[in-house]
């Protein structure tokens, strides 16, 4: 039983479109994360949500946005996708956020932008 | 602003063999220190996770240990095997909200 799943797996778009990856967790965690990681296998936090509450990485441009549908769910949404913006998007959770509890991790989308 | 720094890059071992892996972190303000596996084109998967108070934490053949004060984590793979190779991660959570990455290494091991 997946803990944290992430749809889809692989993404392929051209520039320009908008688009979205769901991500799911049923662990009961109250905090959910995206993070990235680039084509050298960086990984970078993007946000952070919990409780109702975002926190941004001041380095995502504002065509990202999460929603957060309610505590199990947070979705990505990218407008006017880049070439640039091909990576692999990680979506996690863990309970507890801002007491150092142990995050669990989903199997990744790969976003490649044409 | 937290840097995580893994060395090496990549290690390649024959089986059996003892390993370690070194993590280091310049903000010594952490809640916690958290080690993952990446295998090829999957996701990650949490291997061992050390509070701000522990100094070590162990799971099978791995051991974890911290030094806050000297901004340095080790993972130990005791009698590594093929199937440990993989991309290890470190990471450390400064905001309690947010894990700052290292760059990772990338473990071969030969059978």
């Amino acid at each position: 039983d997946t803990a944290v799943s992430q749809t889809p797996k692989y993404l392929v778009t051209q520039m320009g479109n908008d688009k979205s990856i769901k991500c799911e967790q049923n662990l009961g965690h109250d905090t959910m994360y995206w993070y990235k990681q680039d084509s050298k296998k960086f990984l970078k936090i993007m946000f952070s949500y919990n409780n109702k509450e975002l926190i941004i990485n001041e380095t995502v441009p504002n065509r990202f946005s999460p929603k957060s549908p309610d505590k199990a769910h947070l979705n990505l949404h990218i407008n006017s996708l880049e070439l640039g913006d091909s990576a692999v998007y990680f979506c996690a959770s863990s309970s507890e956020g801002g007491n150092g509890a142990e995050a669990f991790f989903g199997q990744g989308t790969r976003l490649t932008v044409v | 602003k937290q840097e995580v720094t893994q060395i090496p890059a990549a290690l390649s071992v024959p089986e059996g063999e003892n390993l370690v892996l070194n993590c280091s972190f310049t903000d010594s303000a952490i809640y916690n220190l958290q080690w993952f596996r990446q295998d090829p084109g999957k996701g990650l998967t949490s291997l061992l996770l050390i509070q701000s108070s522990q100094r070590e934490q162990t799971s099978g053949r791995l051991n974890a240990s911290l030094d806050k004060s000297s901004g340095r984590s080790t993972l130990y793979i005791a009698a590594s095997q093929p199937g440990d190779s993989a991309t290890y991660l470190c990471a450390a959570d400064n905001a309690g909200n947010m894990l700052t990455f290292g760059g990772g290494t990338r473990l071969m091991v030969k059978p």
